[in-house]
């Protein structure tokens, strides 16, 4: 069974600072696939990055940067110089090859104070 | 519009009483899945179809939901006697089919209220 933990439940910052999002999960397999989605106050869910196992790489995107590392099951997404239009629910979600169902964290709740 | 599209947007509903959903997916996209997600949580897994054919559900699906895709393009999720733990987001999403796990495009969601 995957499962991912995101323990942060809130997290309040004043624009333009960085935020580091928190992501840690569990699975047997070896090959698996990790996302970060972001669920503004509209309530959809938009898709972000995704990673494989295979690739400890870590990128940046824009504003958008991520850790992965698997030594600690981690997988830690940061947004630098937050805007007031990054406040939303971030998650964290696991899937393994060969199945498509994505096992989601809690979310963490950004608010970006202007 | 071509993203994924749901109605209603919002339902209530008394307990007891029988409702179904639609969902829209992508054209182009062969798989299509249903989610739960009650406030403060992420979403939950319950079901997806390749085509027409249900492929997956997860044991949170009881015996009073049922999915179809009957003709491999929209989905309809039925609750049948609903319960007020059936209250909750129920979002839908597509995506291409594939070994890897590509990105999942969702709707809006239907957000249901039993009384």
């Amino acid at each position: 069974a995957q499962k991912v933990t995101q323990a942060q439940t809130e997290i309040s910052v004043v624009e333009k600072e960085d935020v580091t999002l928190d992501c840690v999960y569990e699975t047997r397999d070896t090959t698996y696939y990790l996302f970060w989605y972001k669920q503004p106050p509209s309530g959809e869910l938009v898709f972000l990055i995704r990673r494989n196992s295979f690739d400890e790489q870590n990128e940046i995107s824009g504003r958008y940067s991520w850790n992965f590392q698997k030594s600690t099951s981690s997988f830690n997404f940061t947004i630098t110089a937050s805007q007031v239009v990054d406040s939303a629910v971030y998650f964290c979600a696991l899937s393994v090859y060969g199945n498509n169902r994505l096992a989601f964290g809690k979310g963490n709740q950004v608010v970006v104070i202007p | 519009d071509t993203g994924v599209s749901q109605d209603p947007r919002h339902k209530i509903t008394k307990r007891g009483q029988n409702v179904t959903f639609r969902c829209d997916p992508i054209s182009e996209h062969n798989r299509l899945y249903w989610y739960r997600q009650t406030l403060g949580q992420g979403p939950e897994f319950l079901t997806y179809f390749q085509n027409e054919a249900q492929l997956e559900k997860s044991r949170l699906l009881s015996d009073r939901f049922s999915a179809e895709r009957p003709k491999g393009s929209f989905s309809t999720l039925e609750i049948q006697r609903t319960e007020q733990g059936d209250s909750a987001m129920y979002l839908c999403a597509s995506s291409f089919t594939s070994r890897i796990p590509n990105e999942q495009f969702f709707g809006p969601g239907t957000r249901l209220t039993v009384l």
